[in-house]
């Protein structure tokens, strides 16, 4: 069956603009994830929702940064006003969402984005 | 809070030998533990996780991994690697709260002909 899938793949980027990256999550998840890789912090979690609650936004690192999560499906994580240190690949992940911690979590291919 | 460190940022390997890749983690709760591996270009697969029960956990191509709670590790093993296994690999908790994982800053494994 289709897995998660991310657009854009590569994003390239002028300091200063804002970028909209795309999460299209399995079918039937209600819970999505967004973490961040980068050569300086490895593997960092940014954003989690699940079903209709309010999400967890605990993880994102400035408020340049802004998700959202329409219909309980698609996701879109917004970077304003992007920044060098922005540059990364952002991974999405979705899974049932059963509110057990040992659930496996399926990954995306990631978007990576470059900011000039 | 919870933290993850992977001792070994890379690892060359000969094909055909084993390798270890170590983890260990610091948590003031139960936490679950996972290793995932990513390919060049690819996003994040799931090789094996812990749950509970036995320690020793076996996973997809050949991987395994021991949970060793006195230690703190869960290290991962191959007896006998390939070239694709050429990648990297990330060893990852998870508690109760959110299932948000946290990760380690990841092993490069380079199996060499």
């Amino acid at each position: 069956g289709a897995g998660v899938s991310q657009s854009p793949s590569n994003k390239v980027t002028e300091k200063g603009k804002d970028v909209e990256l795309r999460c299209d999550p399995i079918s039937g998840h209600t819970a999505l994830y967004w973490y961040r890789q980068s050569l300086g912090q490895g593997l960092e979690f940014l954003i989690y929702f699940q079903g209709n609650s309010a999400p967890d936004k605990s993880g994102l690192p400035s408020d340049r940064f802004s998700a959202e999560r329409t219909g309980g499906s698609v996701s879109t994580l917004t970077i304003q006003r992007t920044q060098q240190e922005d540059s990364a690949v952002y991974l999405c992940a979705s899974c049932l969402g059963l509110g057990v911690a040992e659930e496996t979590q399926y990954f995306g291919p990631g978007t990576r984005l470059l900011v000039l | 809070a919870q933290s993850v460190t992977q001792l070994d940022s890379q690892v060359p390997v000969f094909e055909e030998a084993p390798v270890e890749l170590r983890c260990n983690y610091s948590s003031s709760v139960s936490v679950y533990l996972f290793w995932y591996v990513q390919y060049p270009n690819q996003g994040l697969q799931l090789l094996l996780k812990y749950l509970s029960g036995s320690t020793l956990v076996k996973g997809i191509n050949g991987f395994e991994a021991e949970f060793n709670k006195s230690q703190t590790s869960f290290h991962l093993r191959k007896p006998s690697v390939h070239i694709s296994d050429t990648a990297e690999y990330f060893c990852a908790v998870s508690s109760n709260a959110g299932n948000m994982l946290t990760f380690g800053g990841g092993t490069r494994l380079m199996v060499k002909p």
